[in-house]
């Protein structure tokens, strides 16, 4: 079974700083989507940023950006210029193809969380 | 484009009682996803639904169920509820179109057991 490990459960930075959350996988597949999903404290899960493990280059949404290491199975988020609307629970997550050609992907496991606080 | 709804918001039940929770994907998604988030626990997976049927369950016991309708709408049941039943329980859809098969969630239902 994959498991996801986010070994920071709290994280704080001071606003317009840069913070990066660590993120490990354990997998034994080639082909697989990793993603970072923010949970304000509305609860709503909102996707930050998603990952192809096929490409090599790093993904990047504005602020939000990755380092994916596919061999040590690391995929770490950064956080640049930090805002005060970025406190939130950074959940880190993996899916897998679902069936033997890769083609459909089936449930999203998550890792446990960690807690950011952006201060003023 | 609307995005994930759920109902309710908040409910509060008793122990043994039965609860059903809704869950109307984004127009275009055929599968529907759900998830448990208990306080201390992380998400955890219950169902995942596509096509009306069934593909994937997680370790929760057989008072858990669900389904998905032919218009990929999806119900959540749970049955004889327990007091540690009491989550946050989230929906997520998606498509096969979409990269990665990228899960967009709802705002989730408050279940409180009391």
């Amino acid at each position: 079974a994959q498991t996801v490990t986010q070994s920071q459960p709290e994280m704080s930075v001071q606003e317009a700083e840069t913070v990066t959350l660590s993120c490990t996988y354990d997998t034994s597949e080639n082909n697989y989507y990793l993603f970072w999903y923010k949970q304000p404290p509305s609860r709503q899960m909102i996707l930050v940023i998603r990952q192809e493990a096929y490409k090599q280059q790093n993904a990047t949404e504005n602020r939000f950006s990755v380092n994916f290491q596919k061999a040590a199975k690391s995929f770490s988020l950064k956080i640049s210029d930090s805002q005060l609307g970025d406190t939130a629970m950074y959940f880190c997550a993996f899916m897998k193809p679902s069936n033997a050609g890769g083609t459909s992907y089936g449930k999203l496991t998550f890792g446990q969380g960690t807690i950011l606080t952006v201060h003023p | 484009e609307a995005g994930v709804t759920q109902s309710p918001t908040h409910l509060i039940k008793t122990r043994g009682q039965q609860v059903t929770l809704r869950c109307s994907p984004i127009s275009g998604h055929t599968s529907v996803y759900w998830y448990q988030q208990a306080l201390g626990l992380g998400l955890q997976f219950l169902f995942w639904y596509d096509e009306g049927e069934e593909r994937n369950r997680g370790n929760f016991p057989p008072r858990f169920s669900g389904r998905q309708f032919p218009n990929y709408s999806s119900e959540l049941n749970v049955n004889a509820l327990e007091l540690e039943d009491s989550a946050l329980y989230l929906c997520a859809s998606s498509s096969d179109r979409i990269p990665g098969n990228t899960l967009y969630f709802g705002e989730g239902s408050w279940l409180t057991v009391v």
